[in-house]
């Protein structure tokens, strides 16, 4: 049973161009949401968090947004640049960071 | 400083062996976590340490999975009479302080592919 979903296993989208990547959970009890990016061979990279008493959380081209009534987040990168090309996971846990459930990933890329 | 490293990076066994996987935190991290990577799938939580002890081992998929900690640092995670079933990447992780603190993300390192023929 997935607990974070993302429904989307790719997206392609153009260098500068907004890239939108959504993650639904079905956990009423996450309270921490994480993005990571992964590039092959390598483990995943922490890319942002937001807790569940916020809706927004901004960090350079990355932000991350936060509907609690619809489990729904999603991450938004902008502008998209050819480096931002890898899978990224959407994650979430219950009061903090230790037992993290991941998502399947989308794999993102960013055409020049 | 030097990030997460796991030894080795790949791993071929035969069905039915032992084998070890290695993982060196981050110098001064004190909770450590093993996650396995199956093909096509997300990571999949397994266990957690706090320092020596095993804080959450509720990922294990059955006994012939087993972890240890036992200086606070290094990790081995055991893996008896494998299947091939457990062929994966095995992921370790570490991060600074536990739950609820922002900045406490963890810093994950680069796998060990494991490959049961």
């Amino acid at each position: 049973d997935q607990q974070v979903k993302q429904n989307s296993p790719s997206l392609s989208v153009q260098e500068g161009r907004i890239s939108i990547l959504n993650c639904d959970y079905t956990n009423s009890m996450f309270d921490y949401f994480l993005w990571y990016k992964k590039y092959p061979a390598e483990g995943p990279t922490f890319l942002i968090s937001i807790s569940s008493i916020k809706d927004k959380n901004e960090d350079g081209r990355f932000t991350v947004f936060l509907n609690k009534s619809a489990k729904h987040l999603s991450l938004h990168i902008v502008p998209s640049q050819p480096g931002d090309s890898a899978v990224y996971f959407c994650a979430a846990s219950v009061g903090g960071y230790q037992k993290v459930t991941f998502g399947i990933g989308t794999k993102l890329q960013v055409i020049p | 400083g030097a990030g997460v490293s796991q030894t080795p990076s790949n791993k071929v066994t035969e069905k039915g062996k032992y084998v070890e996987l290695r993982c060196d935190p981050i110098s001064g991290h004190t909770a450590l976590y093993w996650y396995r990577q199956s093909l096509g799938q997300g990571p999949e939580f397994l266990i957690y340490f706090q320092g020596t002890g095993a804080a959450d081992d509720s990922g294990l998929p059955n006994d012939r999975f087993f972890a240890v900690r036992p200086e606070g640092s290094v990790s081995t995670l055991k893996i008896q009479r494998t299947e091939r079933g457990d062929s994966a990447v095995y992921l370790c992780a570490s991060s600074q302080g536990l739950a609820g603190v922002e900045g406490n993300e963890q810093f994950f390192g680069p796998g060990t592919r494991l490959t049961v023929l």
